[in-house]
């Protein structure tokens, strides 16, 4: 059974800081998801990783996929209030297509 | 709005009551997901259908659980004899192929 580890839990950094979300998988996955979350509302689409190596970039987040280490990272740099949410990684099943979530970082930006 | 919907967006109801969920997918997605997440959790996968056919159903999915999408197009969810554990916000998420899945806002359920 595929598991998808999310850490920290919970993240709690000021304005202007650097930090890096860690999202470890159990099995082998050719694709890997990140959203976002806002309290009381669905999912945003951020990323899609789709081979090893990838790594992407959008604003002040940057996403990456190492398939060996069974492994992704999000960071955040120079947070800004606006970023804080829960952030999901999701691993991707190749034939179903059905994506199983890790239990989300909830990110809290301070002044 | 093209993207994806759900109706009701919020329901209360009491236990041992029946309730049925609609997604309407996005228009031309064959593929239409459900996932039921609770507080502090992830969205956890309940079905999948691949246009009319039920492909996949998780044992999350007891037989109080059903998911039909008749015609390839929206799809209801059914969920008989409501239990308190059955709280949790559905969510249903539709694409045009196996990479990326566009989520609807979710239905809120509270079962009293």
């Amino acid at each position: 059974e595929l598991k998808v580890e999310q850490n920290p839990l919970f993240l709690s950094m000021q304005e202007g800081k650097n930090y890096t979300i860690y999202c470890n998988y159990s099995t082998t996955s050719d694709r890997l998801y990140w959203y976002r979350q806002d309290p009381g509302k669905s999912l945003e689409s951020l990323f899609v990783l789709l081979s090893n190596g990838a790594v992407k970039q959008e604003g002040r987040l940057m996403a990456s996929l190492d398939t060996k280490a069974r492994l992704s990272t999000l960071h955040i740099t120079a947070a800004v209030h606006d970023l804080s949410a829960t952030y999901f990684c999701a691993v991707g099943d190749t034939n179903a297509g059905k994506s199983t979530f890790g239990d989300g970082t909830t990110l809290t930006v301070k002044p | 709005d093209t993207g994806v919907s759900q109706d009701p967006r919020h329901k209360i109801t009491k236990r041992g009551q029946n309730v049925t969920f609609r997604c309407d997918p996005i228009s031309e997605h064959n593929r239409l997901y459900w996932y039921r997440q609770t507080l502090g959790q992830g969205p956890e996968f309940l079905t999948y259908f691949q246009n009319e056919a039920q492909l996949e159903k998780s044992r999350l999915l007891s037989d109080r659980f059903s998911a039909e999408r008749p015609k390839g197009s929206f799809s209801t969810l059914e969920i008989q004899r409501t239990e308190q554990g059955d709280s949790a916000m559905y969510l249903c998420a539709s694409s045009a192929s196996t990479v990326t899945q566009y989520f609807g806002p979710g239905t809120r359920l509270t079962v009293l």
